[in-house]
């Protein structure tokens, strides 16, 4: 049973461009949590999911940022138009129902 | 191989009671031990971050210890609460603080 699975593990961008991360959860897995982390700082929730729908994304910024977890695929994490300040790691983790959470190895974005 | 076990995978106990969730981990070279508590649905709220020299650290009622030698953390609560019904995930820092690696956590239930 694969665990939760992170892809790209490092991506750079240059300003302005978009960011798309992927997270695939583990198998059995509906719900799905994305997190970031900036450097020297802990984790910081962006956004819980379920299968086509967005539960809670009280931790998404207004602008640029979106996500989606489609019924077929991977969820997506995507960041439009990057900035400098969006550098930092980015964690996924899924669980079987809202209970105990498996995290992905991470996505590290740097934005030249 | 996760190299941050938790145990245990759940707990249950009754308010007021006192209770110990422990962790270890392989991680190296080692930087940071955080403690969080995550409530269902929601993001994780840090306790404590302890370094190579902390042994305890004190958030209120929880109490979090550091083993550097044997690779051994324990979080302590005292008194329990309802509202202390949530999973606590521990998080182990690489040395520069991007490289993290994730506990499963343990599931703690307090019952009235």
């Amino acid at each position: 049973n694969a665990g939760v699975m992170q892809n790209p593990r490092h991506l750079v961008r240059r300003r302005g461009q978009e960011a798309r991360l992927r997270c695939s959860p583990m198998k059995g897995h509906s719900h799905v949590y994305w997190y970031r982390q900036l450097p020297e700082e802990g984790l910081k929730f962006m956004v819980y999911l379920q299968k086509e729908n967005i539960i809670d994304e009280s931790g998404m910024p207004k602008e640029r940022f979106s996500a989606e977890f489609p019924k077929e695929g991977p969820s997506i994490l995507r960041i439009q138009q990057v900035v400098r300040g969006d550098s930092a790691a980015y964690f996924c983790a899924s669980s079987p129902s809202t209970d105990t959470q498996y995290f992905g190895p991470g996505t590290r974005l740097t934005v030249l | 191989k996760n190299q941050v076990e938790q145990s245990p995978q759940s707990l249950i106990i009754l308010e007021g009671k006192n209770c110990t969730l422990q962790c270890n981990y392989t991680v190296s070279p080692f930087s940071n031990l955080r403690w969080y508590k995550q409530d269902t649905g929601r993001g994780p709220v840090s306790l404590t971050i302890m370094t190579f020299s902390e042994n305890t650290k004190s958030n209120g009622r929880y109490t979090a210890t550091l083993d550097a030698d044997t690779k051994q953390s324990s979080l302590h609560i005292t008194a329990s609460q309802l509202s202390d019904s949530a999973s606590y995930i521990c998080v182990v820092s690489r040395t520069g603080g991007d490289d993290m690696r994730f506990g499963a956590g343990t599931r703690l239930t307090v019952k009235p």
